[in-house]
């Protein structure tokens, strides 16, 4: 596609409850990235996957946090009995192979977790 | 690791005068470095890149940045503000060379007053 798409763009959710948060990449970007934001922060890294293979997920919080990416493109990040410390803008980013071309990011999902 | 420092978390300028957004990264080693931009409920967007071609940088909208490696700063100038430059402003820094992920800075946001 023309751009990184995220969905769903909002989502509000009880706590306790499982989320999936899809992020479909530019068509041949090769490497994919999640980050979340949360209000007032900056980005913190989650994982980072080249390919369907993710060389480094350091940034999961926890064992509740969980992702994963098929064909190459689509991914999605999974949050299992979601906590209202959840609550933030979830962003993917993808971009080319190396690392001097910079991320395009999507637009985000905004989780709020009552 | 390499880190990124973003000196003032706000930054308000009159429209007409110079923007300074200050970046530091930690490495002696020339990475490659960023420069994104956020308007409220969007996602980020690439200002410019440093890759080593220039130590000058343009970017889009009028933004440019210097890499000076003796400060190990990339610092963000604009020499007039514009009231549609208000947004969050954040520096990037790959963890080196091969790497693809990139660490980012707390972000600056940017306040144009008339």
């Amino acid at each position: 596609g023309a751009g990184v798409s995220q969905s769903p763009s909002n989502k509000v959710t009880e706590k306790g409850k499982d989320v999936e948060l899809r992020c479909d990449p530019i068509s041949g970007h090769t490497a994919l990235y999640w980050y979340r934001q949360s209000l007032g922060q900056g980005l913190e890294f989650l994982i980072y996957f080249q390919g369907n293979s993710a060389p480094d997920k350091s940034g999961l919080p926890s064992d509740r946090f969980s992702a994963e990416r098929t064909g190459g493109s689509v991914s999605t990040l999974t949050i299992q009995r979601t906590q209202q410390e959840d609550s933030a803008v979830y962003l993917c980013a993808s971009s080319l192979p190396g690392g001097n071309y910079g991320y395009t990011f999507g637009s985000g999902t905004r989780l709020t977790v009552v | 690791a390499q880190s990124v420092t973003q000196l003032g978390s706000h930054v308000s300028v009159s429209e007409g005068a110079l923007v300074l957004l200050r970046c530091n990264y930690s490495s002696s080693v020339p990475p490659y470095l960023f420069w994104y931009v956020q308007y409220p409920n969007q996602g980020l967007q690439l200002l410019l890149k440093y890759t080593s071609a220039a130590t000058l940088v343009k970017g889009i909208n009028g933004f440019e940045a210097e890499f000076k490696k003796s400060e190990t700063s990339f610092h963000l100038t604009k020499p007039s503000a514009h009231m549609s430059d208000a947004a969050e402003y954040f520096c990037a820094v790959s963890q080196d060379r091969g790497a693809q992920k990139l660490v980012f800075g707390q972000g600056t946001r940017l306040t144009i007053n008339p």
